[in-house]
């Protein structure tokens, strides 16, 4: 299967700061990317898909570079509430790699 | 519209025996991934399933695993002959199709003593 890299962290950020990390795919046959959130010992959580013009989801803005074969995720004005692992995920099709691939997380500490 | 349910929550086994853990997709989803997660490690692919066809196995170990999504029911991911090593948490998420987002159940969580 094919990778999908990530900084593991931990980003230890203070409350209200912005926040940004990349993550790096190696296929460029991927299709879909998504980010996903993982608290502790709990499953995991959709927390946006990724278009190609880059989208935003009120503190939360992701972008797709498809030529540098990356992936980031910005969060504005975090919270406490934001403090999590960050999961990049990719779709690949095809080859017999069909189906999701997860990185590793970055893992992100807001501090108050 | 229920989630992804999985069951049970927790299994304990002991070495040797054999463990199966079940997952129920959300409604209209036809496509299932299973993942296994290791104490404070990432998660790892284990094997994609669409009804009644394996796509891709390629992250479950040769032996003592297997996968199934049959016509009716749920998906079943089987281990036989247990060993300590595969403590961990097990996740199984659906999508509806190819191209869009998968969701998680809450996991299995076995643990082997």
């Amino acid at each position: 299967r094919k990778e999908v890299e990530q900084d593991p962290g931990p980003f230890n950020v203070p409350e209200g700061a912005t926040v940004a990390f990349n993550c790096t795919y190696s296929n460029s046959a991927s299709q879909s990317f998504f980010w996903y959130r993982q608290d502790c010992r709990k499953e995991p959580k959709l927390l946006m898909s990724v278009y190609s013009s880059g989208n935003e989801d009120g503190r939360f803005t992701a972008q797709l570079n498809r030529a540098s074969q990356y992936i980031s995720l910005l969060i504005r004005d975090s919270k406490l509430s934001d403090s999590a692992t960050y999961l990049c995920v990719v779709r690949y099709r095809g080859g017999g790699a069909d189906g999701l691939t997860f990185g590793k997380g970055t893992h992100l500490i807001i501090q108050p | 519209n229920a989630g992804v349910m999985q069951n049970p929550r927790h299994l304990v086994r002991r070495r040797g025996q054999e463990a199966r853990l079940r997952c129920s997709p959300m409604k209209g989803h036809s496509h299932v991934y299973w993942y296994r997660q290791l104490p404070e490690e990432g998660l790892k692919f284990m094997v994609y399933l669409q009804k009644e066809n394996i796509i891709d196995e390629s992250g479950m170990p040769k032996e003592r695993f297997s996968a199934e999504f049959p016509k009716e029911g749920p998906s079943i991911l089987r281990i036989q002959q247990v060993v300590r090593g595969d403590s961990a948490a097990y996740f199984c998420a659906s999508s509806p199709g190819e191209r869009t987002e998968a969701f998680f159940g809450q996991g299995t969580r076995l643990t082997v003593v």
